[in-house]
């Protein structure tokens, strides 16, 4: 059974670059989707974006311009950076498995248990 | 982008009754719809994909439905451990979630 763990810094101040790693265990990272979400505090679900395993990506238009996702499948994991943060950055940060191809959607079918990260100055 | 909207908000209820939770999109999605459920320091658990599929170890007694600009989940009877939030996500990028419900005790 697949295990996702994230893992990070839980403080990281203004206009700095957030750095969060999900480690994959329990299965291959091959063909599959792999995913970034959060939840700010009192709010609901964002989804940040997504990277195939061999490399394409897919980010929400409205923070293309500061968000990279990467993964090394070597060591099963994969990584999600946010440059320029601010306090409204501040969220709890998940991590995510899916599956895509021609007609099928997994949906997000593993989640790591979500790491806390708070952007002070 | 396409939007989600959720109804209600909150939805009281006690264990034992039916819950229906809706998601409705501004624009036709066909079946690309995926219902989650989240309670404080667990993992999300995904319970429906593509609309109407039970994903892997979810309960019967959870189902949902619809095509094109509306969809419900529906818990038959609700257990103790169902109260919790519940999101719909569009399977398509942008993959935005609806606003969610609140399942919680009458």
């Amino acid at each position: 059974q697949v295990q996702l763990q994230e893992s990070g810094p839980g403080l990281v101040k203004t206009s700095e670059t957030l750095s969060l790693t999900c480690a994959v265990s329990g299965d291959s990272m091959t063909n599959f989707h792999w995913n970034w979400i959060r939840q700010s505090p009192g709010k609901g679900l964002e989804y940040l974006g997504y990277i195939y395993y061999s490399g394409p990506t897919n980010y929400n238009p409205s923070l293309e311009s500061r968000i990279t996702i990467s993964v090394d499948t070597s060591k099963n994991q994969f990584s999600l950076k946010l440059y320029s943060v601010t306090t409204a950055d501040t969220a709890v940060y998940y991590c995510a498995r899916s599956k895509r191809y021609s007609g099928y959607d997994s949906g997000l079918d593993a989640w790591g248990q979500g790491t806390l990260v708070i952007v002070s100055s | 982008d396409i939007l989600l909207t959720q109804s209600p908000a909150t939805l009281s209820l006690s264990p034992g009754e039916r819950a229906t939770l809706s998601c409705r999109a501004s624009q036709y999605i066909s079946r690309y719809l995926a219902w989650y459920q989240l309670k404080p320091g667990q993992a999300p658990r995904l319970l429906i994909y593509d609309a109407s599929n039970r994903a892997t170890g979810i309960p019967a007694r959870f189902s949902g439905s619809g095509l094109g600009t509306d969809f419900t989940l529906t818990i038959s009877s609700l257990e103790p451990e169902d109260f919790a939030l519940y999101y719909c996500q569009h399977r398509s990028s942008p993959f935005n979630f609806g606003p969610g419900t609140k399942v919680d005790f009458k």
